[in-house]
C-alpha cells in the first residue's frame, strides 16, 4: 500500500531551527514534495527532492533518503509568518501525488 | 504567467442539492488538472485528475463527478450532496506531459453542506 506519516503538530520559537520529519511507503516513487499551507488558504510549493541528499533554498532545506523512505524539511531563522501547516507528498510515478495530513507548526515569540 | 481560478470561494448548500464547482487555468496549454478535497484537519484527498479534454480518472468512488469540456476548464459536480461532502475543494494543475511536477493550486472553494 501507500501511506505517508508526519507529526500532527510542532511548536518552535521565533529565530530557532525546526525539523519536520516525514516517512512514506510506496511501491512507485518519482519524487518527494513539501508544501506550505496557511490556514484557510491553498498549499504553495516549497521544495522537490527526487535524488537522495539535501536541497537548500534560502531558509528552507529538504532532505531525502529513498532507501529509508524518509524526508525532512528544515526551517531556519523561524519567523512568525512560518506558522502554517507543512504537507509532505510523494509522486507515485504516474499522475498521482499522495499527500500527508500535514504538520501544523506554531511559532511563538 | 499562468493563473488558476476557482469559484465560488464559499458555498453553503442543503443536503440533497446539486453542486457545480468550476476551475479555469490561464496562460498554459494542455495542462494536467486535478480536483482535491481537504476535510478539516486532514490531508488532501485526490478526487479526479484529467490529462486532456474529456479524459477523467476517478480516484474515489462517491457521488461526485468531474468533466473537462475545454482544455483549460475543469468542473466538479454532484447531483445530490451529502453531509460528508463538506470540505475545502482545491483545483490544481501541472504542465502537460510531466507526471511528477509541483502542483499549482487555485484559491479553493469552502463547501458546507447543511
Amino acid at each position: 500500500g501507500q501511506n505517508i506519516d508526519q507529526p500532527t503538530e510542532m511548536t518552535a520559537t521565533e529565530g530557532a531551527i525546526v525539523q519536520i520529519n516525514c516517512t512514506y511507503q510506496t511501491s512507485g516513487f518519482n519524487g518527494l514534495f513539501w508544501y506550505q499551507q496557511h490556514a484557510g488558504e491553498a498549499p504553495t510549493f516549497l521544495s522537490y527532492n527526487v535524488l537522495d541528499g539535501l536541497e537548500e533554498k534560502g531558509r528552507f532545506s529538504s532532505f531525502l533518503s529513498r532507501s529509508k523512505g524518509y524526508s525532512y524539511l528544515l526551517l531556519k531563522e523561524l519567523q512568525m509568518k512560518d506558522s502554517a501547516s507543512y504537507l509532505c507528498a510523494f509522486n507515485t510515478g504516474g499522475f498521482k501525488t499522495i499527500f500527508g495530513a500535514g504538520t501544523r507548526l506554531f511559532v511563538k515569540a | 504567467s499562468q493563473t488558476i481560478h476557482q469559484w465560488p470561494a464559499t458555498l453553503v448548500q442543503p443536503v440533497g442539492s446539486p453542486l457545480s464547482l468550476e476551475c479555469t487555468v490561464e496562460g498554459t496549454s494542455n495542462p494536467n488538472l486535478y480536483w482535491y478535497r481537504q476535510a478539516a484537519g486532514r490531508g488532501l484527498q485526490l478526487l479526479f485528475y484529467s490529462v486532456g479534454i474529456g479524459q477523467i480518472s476517478s480516484e474515489v468512488p462517491q457521488n461526485l463527478s468531474a468533466s473537462r469540456p475545454q482544455d483549460r476548464q475543469f468542473i466538479l459536480s454532484s447531483k445530490k450532496l451529502l453531509l460528508s461532502d463538506s470540505g475545502f475543494y482545491l483545483c490544481a494543475w501541472t504542465p502537460g506531459q510531466l507526471s511528477s511536477y509541483e502542483q499549482y493550486f487555485g484559491p479553493g472553494t469552502r463547501l458546507t453542506v447543511t
